[in-house]
């Protein structure tokens, strides 16, 4: 099983400011990531696949880069609609699957 | 709109069954693959199954293999899942989601507790 590990637990950022997630595979997952964010309460929503293309109608300051383990997620002036759970995802050796999330990366107002 | 819609969830006690439904609407439905995916409390997010559009692959995760079945209608736009011999740690918030590498649409989930 391909285990996802996310940095930091907790990130605390003014609006405004730019905000850096992290998300390394235990081994490689091309570019097979995705990214979701989640509300109390809510379903996961698509910000992100195939590493780095926004889904419909995420907004431009959203953005994704990585291949291989390590990947990272983008907010590059935070809206307070963006405080959330971040999760990231890996659809690596479809159609034998076991998809694997990362833990999550809860972002903050500080 | 594209819409999913979860149901059947509740309170079983350990060793029991219960099936879950989710009505798709918005889309064509027997195009898409779907999944089941779980969160238990206060946790992240764990694939339970996904199923092909036309039932051909279907696939569990290791923590549900056996014991979980997932199935379809796409003349009704039903997607199932069967659970038998629930445990404790399958106690999660059950969403489907319009997913074959990714999830795409989600629905709001439906909550299954098994307690004794």
């Amino acid at each position: 099983e391909i285990v996802m590990t996310q940095s930091p637990a907790t990130l605390s950022v003014s609006p405004g400011e730019r905000a850096t997630l992290s998300c390394r595979a235990s081994q490689s997952v091309n570019s097979n990531l995705a990214w979701y964010q989640q509300k109390p309460g809510q379903a996961p929503r698509l910000l992100i696949y195939n590493s780095f293309i926004r889904a419909t109608g995420i907004p431009a300051r959203f953005s994704g880069s990585g291949s291989g383990t390590d990947f990272t997620l983008t907010i590059s002036s935070l809206q307070s609609e963006d405080f959330a759970v971040y999760y990231c995802q890996q659809y690596n050796n479809w159609p034998r699957t076991m998809y694997t999330f990362g833990q999550g990366t809860k972002l903050e107002i500080k | 709109q594209v819409q999913l819609v979860e149901s059947g969830g509740g309170l079983v006690k350990p060793g029991e069954s219960l099936r879950l439904s989710c009505a798709a609407s918005g889309f064509t439905f027997s195009d898409y693959y779907m999944s089941w995916i779980r969160q238990a409390p206060g946790q992240g997010l764990e694939w339970v199954s996904y199923i092909g559009s036309s039932t051909k692959y279907i696939d569990y995760a290791d923590s549900v293999k056996g014991r979980f079945t997932i199935s379809r209608d796409n003349a009704k736009n039903l997607l199932y899942l069967q659970m038998k011999s629930l445990r404790a740690e399958d106690t999660a918030v059950y969403y489907c989601a319009r997913f074959l590498e990714y999830g795409d649409v989600w629905g709001k989930g439906t909550t299954v507790t098994v307690s004794s």
